[in-house]
């Protein structure tokens, strides 16, 4: 069945550190990829998505392209800051017509002043 | 607009009990869905509806009934509460896909964390 891994935290940088959280994932056919995020004590909160090969989406200085060739889609910001210090889904939605979503485990980003 | 409400916060069951968790939402969507949430474990989908009086199986749904009879509301029902139903549970709510090849966004609530003893 379709999955996602993703790297294990914690993650801990600095304020203004560049900022790399790997996902790669395994499905049939082209689905879609989402980046979610979990601030403490919330639910979650669709961040970036993408729906088809080399898309890239962005929000807020995040970024992730969607590479088929090595089914990645991995999240970046180039300068993190302190309110970015959440935890981090990845996920995919197959083409089943129905908006299953997969979740990686999560990845915590810790950043420190 | 409050989006997807969820109640109660926190709740402690013992062994046995049963209990409701409501969920609602005030965006007119169509599809609703259940989640557990465990440590390093992710989402894992418990229950799903497409629409009012619609409801199917996620992953996870041994020990959970839900009704959905009308749009707004989609409780999920805990009939005898185990230790292993220790989680947070998070509800989510989406619009219709166009088509097969569409993605919509799921809006979370802010969840219930339950613990089981």
């Amino acid at each position: 069945g379709d999955s996602v891994t993703q790297m294990e935290g914690p993650v801990t940088l600095s304020e203004e550190a560049f900022l790399t959280i790997n996902c790669t994932y395994t499905a049939t056919g082209y689905p879609s990829l989402f980046w979610y995020v979990q601030y403490p004590g919330e639910g979650l909160q669709l961040l970036l998505k993408a729906t088809k090969a080399d898309d890239k989406g962005s929000n807020k200085g995040f970024e992730a392209t969607y590479r088929k060739e090595t089914t990645s889609f991995h999240l970046e910001k180039g300068s993190v800051q302190v309110s970015d210090s959440a935890v981090y889904f990845c996920a995919l939605s197959g083409n089943t017509g129905f908006q299953k979503l997969v979740f990686g485990t999560g990845t915590r980003l810790l950043v420190s002043p | 607009n409050a989006g997807v409400t969820q109640t109660p916060k926190f709740r402690i069951l013992k062994i046995g009990q049963s209990m409701t968790l409501q969920c609602a939402q005030d965006m007119n969507h169509n599809y609703m869905y259940w989640y557990r949430q465990d440590p390093g474990m992710g989402l894992k989908l418990i229950y799903y509806s497409v629409g009012a009086g619609i409801t199917d199986k996620g992953e996870v749904p041994n020990g959970y009934n839900v009704s959905r009879s009308t749009t707004e509301d989609f409780p999920l029902r805990l009939e005898l509460a185990a230790p292993s139903q220790t989680s947070v549970y998070f509800c989510a709510s989406s619009s219709s896909p166009l088509s097969r090849s569409s993605s919509y966004e799921q809006y979370f609530g802010p969840g219930t964390r339950l613990t089981v003893t």
